[in-house]
Order: C-alpha cells, then sequence, then structure tokens
C-alpha cells in the first residue's frame, strides 16, 4: 500500500547548520509528493511540493528533489534559522487507477528545534 | 486563503458524552477531510467526504460519524467520547478536485481532551 517513511526526531541545530530531513515513499504509480511545515499551536501548511520526477520543489530556503530511483524526496536547508522550528510532515497523494479520492497519506513527522 | 474555520478551537469534555466538532469552509471546495493528530502517529484519516450527504470511512473512523448536509459544512461527532479520543482535530480541504497535483489546505485545528 501506499505509505510514507521520514526520519524520526527530534532533530536539534545550531543557527545557519545545514538541514536534511529524509523522506522515503511507497506508492502505486507516481506520486505526487509534499512537504508540510505546523508551526508551534497552528495547523499544518503546505511548504513545497513536486508532482513528477526529478521535479525540484522549494520554498523560504528549503528544498527536495523527487527522486523516482530511490523513491525519496528529501527535505534540505542550506542556513536553518530559529524561526524554521517547527515540524515537518513528507506526504504523498497518489495517482491514477486505485488511488483513494486522492487521500493525502503522511509520514509521523520531524521535530526541529533550532537554537541561536 | 481557503477559508477554512474549525470550531471550538479547544475543548474539555466528560467520558461518555458526545462532541460535535465543526469544520466550515467558505469556497464551495467539494472534498472536505477530517484527521486526527496524535504524537508518534502522525496525522491519521477518520472521515472524509466528496460532496453533500457523500461520506466515507478513513483509517481511524470508530467511534466517530461524520455528516455533510451542506457543502460548506463537515461535522465530527464523537458518539461517546472515550480517553483515547483525546488528540488534535484537523479538517482539510482540496483545492483542485481529483487532481494529486494539489495538496490539502488545513485548519487550525481543535484541541479535544476527554477527562
Amino acid at each position: 500500500g501506499d505509505s510514507v517513511t521520514q526520519m524520526e526526531g527530534p532533530v536539534t541545530l545550531s543557527e545557519e547548520a545545514f538541514l536534511t530531513i529524509n523522506c522515503t515513499y511507497t506508492a502505486t504509480g507516481y506520486p505526487s509528493l509534499f512537504w508540510y511545515v505546523q508551526y508551534p499551536g497552528e495547523g499544518l501548511q503546505l511548504l513545497l511540493k513536486a508532482t513528477k520526477a526529478d521535479d525540484k520543489g522549494s520554498n523560504k530556503g528549503f528544498e527536495a528533489t523527487y527522486r523516482k530511483e530511490t523513491t525519496s524526496f528529501h527535505l534540505e536547508k542550506g542556513s536553518v534559522q530559529v524561526s524554521d522550528s517547527a515540524v515537518y510532515f513528507c506526504a504523498l497523494i497518489p495517482h491514477g487507477r486505485g488511488s483513494t479520492l486522492g487521500r493525502l497519506y503522511f509520514g509521523r513527522g520531524t521535530q526541529l528545534t533550532v537554537w541561536p | 486563503d481557503a477559508g477554512i474555520t474549525q470550531s471550538p478551537r479547544h475543548k474539555v469534555t466528560e467520558t461518555g458524552t458526545p462532541v460535535t466538532l465543526r469544520c466550515h469552509q467558505t469556497e464551495n471546495h467539494r472534498y472536505m477531510y477530517w484527521y486526527r493528530q496524535d504524537p508518534g502517529h502522525g496525522l491519521r484519516l477518520i472521515h472524509y467526504s466528496y460532496g453533500v450527504k457523500d461520506t466515507d470511512k478513513g483509517e481511524v473512523s470508530d467511534g466517530y460519524s461524520v455528516s455533510r448536509s451542506k457543502t460548506e459544512d463537515f461535522l465530527l461527532t464523537l458518539e461517546s467520547a472515550t480517553s483515547s479520543q483525546t488528540s488534535v482535530y484537523f479538517c482539510a480541504i482540496r483545492e483542485r478536485t481529483e487532481d494529486p497535483r494539489y495538496g490539502y489546505t488545513f485548519g487550525s485545528g481543535t484541541r479535544l481532551t476527554v477527562v
């Protein structure tokens, strides 16, 4: 079945450090891939997305590349800030026959804390 | 902004009582979803709706029911609340129906505590 696996946290970094949060997926066909971010006390916001192989999604200095060969969509940022402290969720929507009404499948989330 | 409002934002209720959470949208989207968020589980789908009076179960639907009598409102009811239903509940809509390239937009959540 369709699923998302992302690295467990928490991840603690100093400001300006490099960030990688790993995400791999299992899906029939070629899904759309998403990263959502949840700041403390808030709902989820779409951070970036990629809808086909080799696409790179980017937003607010974050990037992720859709790698079909490794079924991965790792989130990266070159220099994190304190304001990036949040929970990050990798997610997918399957394409094609058998996909259930565009259901969004989530990973379990990774807590990121950035210290000044 | 997709204009999603969840109410209430916070609620404390007693075990065995019924509870209804409301999700209201202002932009006539067809698809609406209810998720619950728990530590170590991420977000799990409870129920979803693909139109007025058209609803279906998600992966954790036991103990929950939903109703959608109007396009703009999607109600989640805990028929007899239990402590295991203490959670944060999120409503979501899909902005482009049946186009998997588009993700969801989420409400701000309802924090429910069952004592």
